[in-house]
């Protein structure tokens, strides 16, 4: 079983739809979530961050945590094409110190 | 401007040829990694480190050194590289409490 597991995709969107991206994580001592994009060529980017069960709304960007389930996702409302990527998972392990990432999950959004 | 600096871009290499890849910091930043990318596995930890002269293994460190004597910089090493280190490299620093911010990349070949 990997350690941070995500749906590689391709999830296609029409523009304007809610984007639902799903991540879930083997440790559960795991401390803090992370959500980067990566546009083809480019490095990742850190687009949020959640450390407590819940959800935390950025703009367009909604990051919902399950720690019981083990589970991480992030919304995109009002998906646009400039969304188009590859959207990244982390998670930081007990000791703070190792970041593990997904393999990603490739998103179009059409227009 | 906030940003991690690695050098090179491109690099052709053969093998058995010691290269060194630079990384370097401006935001005081605690932690600082490698990361390798492949197609389908994703982004994989080489080596981290938590503060000056304190490293530690990722989850493929072999054939890979790094070091760390200033804050700001922390350079690959590949002593002796072999064809299976052909990948895209990402050097990251982070404040310690939230994400990475990542370098350009280098994309290394090794024949």
């Amino acid at each position: 079983q990997k350690e941070v597991e995500q749906n590689s995709g391709p999830l296609s969107v029409p523009e304007g739809a809610i984007a639902s991206l799903n991540c879930t994580y083997s440790d559960r001592g795991s401390q803090s979530f992370f959500w980067y994009r990566q546009y083809s060529g480019k490095s990742p980017e850190l687009i949020m961050f959640i450390y407590s069960n819940g959800d935390k709304e950025d703009g367009r960007f909604t990051a919902q945590l399950n720690k019981a389930s083990q589970y991480v996702s992030l919304l995109i409302r009002d998906s646009q094409p400039s969304d188009s990527a590859t959207y990244l998972c982390a998670v930081k392990g007990p000791g703070g110190f190792k970041t593990i990432f997904g393999a990603g999950t490739r998103l179009f959004v059409k227009a | 401007e906030a940003q991690v600096t690695q050098n090179p871009r491109y690099l052709i290499t053969v093998t058995g040829k010691k290269l060194t890849v630079t990384c370097s910091q401006n935001m005081n930043h605690e932690y600082m990694s490698w990361y390798r990318q492949d197609p389908g596995l994703g982004l994989r930890q080489i080596y981290y480190s938590m503060n000056v002269e304190v490293t530690d293994k990722g989850d493929v460190p072999e054939g890979y050194k790094v070091s760390r004597k200033e804050k700001r910089n922390f350079p690959l090493i590949l002593e002796s590289p072999s064809p299976n280190q052909t990948s895209l490299y990402f050097c990251a620093s982070s404040p310690g409490t939230s994400g990475y911010t990542f370098g350009s990349g280098t994309r290394l070949t090794v024949v």
